[in-house]
């Protein structure tokens, strides 16, 4: 069971380039998540979905944009990169909104130069 | 929402029981009261989550009081491998809206 899973683990970019970030689960979870974690701080919402097709904002989306065509992806878009964007990215899913276990993914360590 | 305050650092030794008190004074009916561990590098791992009273698994307690306006993760006979960061969450909106402070950072010492 691979649960969350992150690609890539590590990545590079210039200012002003695009990539994505992908997300996969295989616990049919409806809900799932992308945080991003800043050296020594805690972890901020960026996006969530509560199931395929609907997507909402969270503390810190700018810069950002997510699809959710199918329950498992919730591949996370960066538009323009910018320095302030390195950081470590986190995705998650779980079973509820309210209660219960959110499953992390390992992180994807992103460096804007 | 309600806001939670932790200490930001504890150290232990090893085999010692460590107790690691969180506060939210304004916590509502409806919150409850969750802990996470993150490892360097790693993301959140759950660990345990509690409404009043009690709550116990293999891996740790929650001591919630009856007036709920704090909470205490037990970790008994502390290893090494223990030492991370540990946040107390506290919410009933759901995730989407449930703050990762900066977390207590306990460091576990031979």
């Amino acid at each position: 069971n691979a649960g969350v899973t992150q690609t890539p683990k590590f990545r590079i970019l210039k200012i002003g380039q695009s990539m994505t970030l992908q997300c996969a689960q295989d616990m049919n979870h409806n809900y799932m998540y992308w945080y991003r974690q800043d050296p020594g701080m805690g972890l901020k919402l960026i996006y969530y979905s509560v199931g395929a097709g609907i997507t909402d904002k969270g503390e810190v989306p700018n810069g950002y944009n997510v699809s959710r065509s199918t329950t498992e992806d919730f591949p996370l878009r960066l538009e323009l990169a910018a320095p302030s964007q390195t950081s470590v990215y986190f995705c998650a899913s779980s079973q509820t909104l309210n209660t219960g276990e959110l499953f992390f993914g390992e992180g994807s360590r992103l460096t804007v130069l | 929402l309600a806001k939670t305050t932790q200490p930001i650092s504890m150290d232990s030794y090893e085999g010692q029981e460590v107790n690691i008190t969180c506060s939210h004074n304004n916590i509502a009916t409806n919150d409850y009261i969750t802990w996470y561990q993150q490892f360097p590098s790693q993301g959140p791992r759950f660990i345990i989550q509690g409404y009043k009273t009690k709550v116990t698994n293999e891996v740790a307690s929650l001591f919630i009081p009856a007036d709920r306006k704090s909470s205490t993760l037990s970790l008994p006979r502390v290893s090494l491998s223990d030492t991370a960061v540990y946040y107390c969450l506290v919410g009933a909106e759901g995730y989407s809206t449930l703050t990762f402070g900066k977390g207590t950072m306990l460091l576990v010492s031979p």
